[in-house]
């Protein structure tokens, strides 16, 4: 069964620091991987998606995620932050029509 | 396209009353799921449905819990009674699925849930 594990339940960082939001899978088989970010009192969006093309994957708004085979990871980075980044973001992995969310990790940025 | 539509926005019940969640796919779309978020627990699928037929069920925490999809374009999430427990936001999604397992899912505002 595929599951992903969210490393840290909040993340602070300073405006124009570097974002790095940590997420470990479990797939038996290659996985479709995922971020979403959810900003308050809305519903979640797509920020990028791994599918095998390219291990290194660019999504929305500057973010981007390396998958690591070897690690089991698919981390999502920002080189620099900016205030309209705080949100929750989520980690996923699909198994057959069913999408499986991560924990979700609370990114602030301060000014 | 004016995207996964999901109706009350917010609805406040007492204990044992019934409540119904809707949920309007975008067109063209043939996978729909419900989700549902708390703080404790995060973002659980309940039921997901594919060409309108249910696939999955499982997630569905009790029968006091019901979905129905009778069209492509419309669905329900019933809970009768209602729970002080069953508070959450209540998240409606819809994909086209090929099949592949890569789908992006697109998902509506959400209809925040308090039970009394």
């Amino acid at each position: 069964a595929q599951s992903v594990t969210q490393l840290g339940s909040h993340v602070s960082v300073s405006e124009g620091a570097l974002v790095l939001l940590r997420c470990n899978y479990s797939s038996s088989v290659p996985p479709y991987l995922f971020w979403y970010v959810q900003y308050p009192n809305q519903g979640l969006q797509l920020l990028l998606k791994y599918t095998s093309a390219a291990t290194l994957v660019k999504g929305i708004n500057g973010f981007e995620a390396e998958f690591k085979k070897s690690e089991t990871s698919f981390h999502l980075t920002k080189p620099s932050a900016h205030m309209s980044d705080a949100a929750e973001y989520f980690c996923a992995v699909t198994g057959g029509f069913k999408t499986i969310f991560g924990a979700g990790t609370r990114l602030f940025v301060k000014a | 396209d004016a995207g996964v539509i999901q109706s009350p926005r917010h609805e406040v019940t007492e204990m044992g009353q019934e409540v119904t969640l809707r949920c309007k796919p975008i067109s063209g779309h043939n996978s729909l799921f419900w989700y549902r978020q708390t703080m404790m627990r995060g973002l659980e699928l309940l039921i997901y449905f594919n060409n309108n037929v249910p696939i999955d069920d499982s997630g569905m925490p009790e029968d006091r819990f019901s979905a129905k999809m009778p069209n492509a374009s419309f669905s329900t999430l019933k809970i009768q009674p209602s729970e002080p427990r069953d508070s959450a936001v209540y998240f409606c999604a819809s994909s086209l699925a090929s099949g592949r397992g890569d789908e992006k899912l697109f998902f509506g505002s959400g209809t925040q849930l308090s039970v009394l």
